[in-house]
């Protein structure tokens, strides 16, 4: 099962910050939170990932909490090609079975 | 960043024929893949890990028969839907571990089965 929980779908504005909220109460100690979207029939593309720091690239930024219960996923100036379903994972750590496993995901309308 | 081609991307195949996927990584070594299978509007759900020299790990309740699975060297792993039906209608995708981005996806096969 995953062990990740996010809102079902969320809307957001063109050109404004969109703010993905992700919980993963039962994270342990070595586990990596990643960021997937994926687009209407294609595969999923890697956004970002982190431990513990808060990390950007070109994409997107990733804050985690201080105790890594949760983080959020933000597009700081959404377009309409952010549209998307977005998936936050947890990989890696003591048990690590190489495998992911996907939750239900995040829609993200955004919108003009 | 790594790159993994999967192939085709669309197939459709009538009832009781056998349908084969190919997934090859570009330019890193694989040894192991994932094969995932999603259905409209629902989630990935893993089916099986493939390993490259050995048997593929399948996931609960995926039928090893149904889905044939080889990884015949260290870029390719292939999927064999056999004895298709329309019920096995569906988008299947790869993907493998590479370092610097965690796991690197295929773009997907469309399944179809009259």
């Amino acid at each position: 099962d995953a062990k990740t929980t996010h809102p079902p779908s969320m809307d957001c504005a063109e050109g404004r910050a969109a703010n993905l909220p992700c919980n993963h109460s039962t994270i342990s100690g070595n586990e990596y939170v990643y960021w997937y979207r994926q687009s209407h029939s294609q595969g999923p593309q890697y956004i970002i990932h982190g431990l513990k720091n808060n990390e950007t690239n070109e994409m997107a930024s990733l804050i985690i909490t201080e105790d890594r219960k949760s983080s959020t996923l933000i597009l700081p100036h959404a377009t309409l090609r952010d549209t998307a379903v977005y998936y936050c994972i947890l990989s890696g750590g003591s048990s690590n079975t190489g495998k992911l496993i996907f939750g239900q995901g995040t829609t993200l309308q955004v919108k003009p | 960043g790594a790159v993994v081609s999967q192939h085709p991307s669309r197939v459709i195949c009538k009832s009781g024929t056998s349908v084969k996927i190919e997934c090859r990584s570009l330019d890193f070594q694989a040894t192991t893949m994932f094969w995932y299978r999603q259905f409209p509007k629902k989630s990935l759900m893993l089916m099986a890990t493939s390993n490259e020299g050995s048997k593929a790990t399948y996931e609960q309740g995926v039928e090893k028969d149904k889905f044939l699975i080889n990884h015949a060297s260290l870029t390719l792993s292939t999927l064999t839907v056999t004895s298709a039906h329309p019920e096995d209608s569906s988008f299947y995708i790869c993907s493998a571990p590479e370092g610097a981005y965690g796991y690197t996806f295929g773009s997907g096969t469309r399944l179809t089965v009259v």
